[in-house]
């Protein structure tokens, strides 16, 4: 299957501080999916990535995938608590199942 | 409306019990999912179903066994439970390769 390493495993900031997670991959992956799951909670959908280079914004969330798609990042200006959760980023294997990176957790601290 | 909903929420059971948890989804979405997500968060895929057929079925123990009685439904059935298997257990559906939707989850307590 296509594993993915994911960086850091913690990160602590204060609110207002930006945050930026790492999804590497030795093989070229053919999407990726990011993934937040907060506290108790449940993985939510974020966004996919397909296209080599491709950027993505969400609000105070920006998605890339690298040239070569065999990496990602997720990075977030200006975090606030609500932000507070496990980010985890996935790669598709064999077209349906997802093998996720072991996530990166985020606290935010007021 | 729930998307993904399962049940129960919460499962405490002894060792050597069988055990089932329930999964249905609304979305009209064609693959189901079951992962399992030990105590240091990492998710894991156990099962999935395309159209009520099996196409993923990574190595679990045999006595896991799901069952998909229709494209709306996933269930996942636990034979002679191990301290092992304490774990949240996601059921998640997509419409094919596209993100996937998680249930609440279940939380197996395993004594």
């Amino acid at each position: 299957g296509q594993q993915v390493m994911q960086i850091p495993q913690y990160q602590h900031v204060q609110e207002g501080e930006d945050f930026t997670t790492y999804c590497n991959s030795s093989t070229t992956l053919s999407n990726i999916q990011w993934y937040k799951q907060r506290p108790g909670g449940h993985p939510v959908f974020l966004i996919q990535l397909v296209k080599s280079g491709e950027v993505k914004k969400q609000k105070r969330l920006t998605f890339q995938f690298g040239e070569a798609k065999k990496n990602s990042s997720l990075h977030i200006t200006a975090t606030q608590t609500t932000d507070v959760g496990t980010y985890f980023c996935a790669a598709s294997n064999s077209g349906y199942a997802l093998n996720f990176g072991k996530g990166t957790s985020l606290l935010v601290t007021p | 409306d729930t998307a993904v909903s399962q049940t129960p929420k919460y499962l405490v059971t002894q060792m050597g019990n069988d055990k089932s948890i329930k999964c249905e989804q609304n979305l009209g979405h064609d693959t189901m999912y079951w992962y399992k997500q030990d105590s240091k968060k990492f998710l894991k895929i156990m099962f999935s179903y395309n159209n009520k057929e099996l196409i993923i079925n990574e190595t679990v123990p045999n006595r896991f066994s799901p069952k998909s009685p229709d494209k709306a439904h996933l269930n996942l059935h636990i034979n002679s439970l191990e301290l092992g298997d304490s774990a949240v257990y996601f059921c998640a559906s997509s419409q094919g390769r596209s993100g996937q939707f998680f249930g609440p989850g279940t939380r197996l307590t395993v004594l």
